[in-house]
Order: structure tokens, then sequence, then C-alpha cells
């Protein structure tokens, strides 16, 4: 089946830091991608939506500076963490999609931890 | 604005015994509902997708209901065992936007022994 590989799976990186995040989907070709954050025992809640070849969109009050999304081909996009803080340790999660009418299919999650 | 919530939020059971998980959502105008599955520190993996004309999907142990009219749905789950201990959310598709799901809060399930 189809899988989305993401990583790291977990980093730790110093506050004012930059951390990039990838998303690949290992054996179908996604022009549509998301990224989630998730805090503890919350939901996730989507940051953007990342569209081969063309800007993100970001969600209402999700910083498009600080969370910089590229999505340069059909199998990767990246989540780059600018100038990390620690209000911004979360587990990010990002999905793919197949065809418009598949389920999504989600990486395993990356933990960020700011210190 | 779509709000899902899901009741219980933790739910405790000994094996063996069937469970539903109840979710809810308040705009109607849906797309499809997914169930997924999430554990500690894990992604999500999906469990049942039931497209807004469908009442019910099924895979096993699990069954999925949609009422989308009364904007409810419930996950049942017969004869349950220690591995079903997860987080389970639902998910709504609103129509008209690919794939932008929103989650509800989740049910942290604990089944044992």
């Amino acid at each position: 089946g189809a899988v989305v590989s993401q990583h790291p799976s977990w980093v730790i990186c110093k506050s004012g830091t930059s951390v990039k995040i990838e998303c690949r989907s290992l054996d179908f070709q996604a022009t549509t991608m998301f990224w989630y954050r998730q805090f503890p025992k919350q939901s996730l809640m989507l940051m953007a939506t990342s569209n081969e070849g063309s800007k993100a969109t970001y969600e209402q009050g999700v910083e498009k500076d600080k969370f910089l999304i590229n999505h340069a081909s059909l199998t990767l996009s990246t989540l780059t963490v600018t100038s990390a803080h620690p209000e911004d340790s979360s587990f990010y999660i990002c999905s793919a999609l197949d065809r418009g009418d598949s389920p999504l299919h989600f990486g395993n999650g990356t933990r960020l931890t700011v210190t | 604005k779509q709000e899902v919530t899901q009741i219980p939020a933790a739910l405790s059971v000994p094996e063996g015994e069937n469970l539903v998980l109840n979710c809810s959502f308040t705009d109607s105008a849906i797309y499809n509902l997914q169930w997924f599955r999430q554990d500690p520190g894990k992604g999500l993996t999906s469990l049942l997708l039931i497209q807004s004309s469908q009442r019910e999907q099924t895979s096993g142990r699990l069954n999925a209901s949609l009422d989308k009219s009364s904007g409810r749905s419930t996950l049942y789950i017969a004869a349950s065992q220690p591995g079903d201990s997860a987080t389970y959310l639902c998910a709504v598709q609103p129509t008209g936007t690919a794939s932008k799901l929103t989650f509800g809060t989740g049910t942290r399930l604990q089944v044992t022994l």
C-alpha cells in the first residue's frame, strides 16, 4: 500500500536554530501534501496545504515566515521551522494525497523539542 | 466553522468487551468521515472511511456508522483486545475542499487484561 515517510522521527534543537522536516511519498506521486501540528493530548490542527510547484496555503493563525513549506517535487515536501522557540515544541505530522478520491496517507510524525 | 467532538475523551475497558466511540460534527455538509488510530508518539493509521452517501462501513471487528443529518458517527469495536489500546480520532472532510480534514479531539482507549 501507499507509504509516506517522514524524517526525522524526533529532533532536539536549541532555541534560535532552524529545523527541517521531510515528508516523502514512497510509491505514489502526491500533488498535495498537508502539514499538521499536534500538542500533547490534543487533536491534529492543520497548518498548511502544500501543492507541488506552487506556494503553500496556510491556515489562519499560522505564520508562513516561521513555518516554511517547500513542495519541489511530486514526492517530497519539507517543513522548516525557522528560529525555533520552546513553544514550537510539538508533534508535526504530514499527509499526502494519492488521488482525489483516495484516503490520505499519513507519515509517522516528527517530535520536535526546542530547548 | 466545522467542529468535531469525540466522547468519551478516555475509556478503559476489560478485554473482551464491546465498546462504542462517539463522534459528532457541527456542519453536516461533509464529503466523507474517517476513523483513525494513533499509537503514542506515532502517526495515524486509517481504519475506516465512510462516504457521505453511505451509512456504515465494516472492517473485521470494527464497524463505523454515519448519520450525516444528525452530525454523528459511531465506531463500534467488538471483542476488544489489549492491542486495541490507542487513541482513536475521527475526521471529517467537507465538501469542496480536497482532503482538508478537520479532526476530532480523540478518545484514548485502554483495554486491560
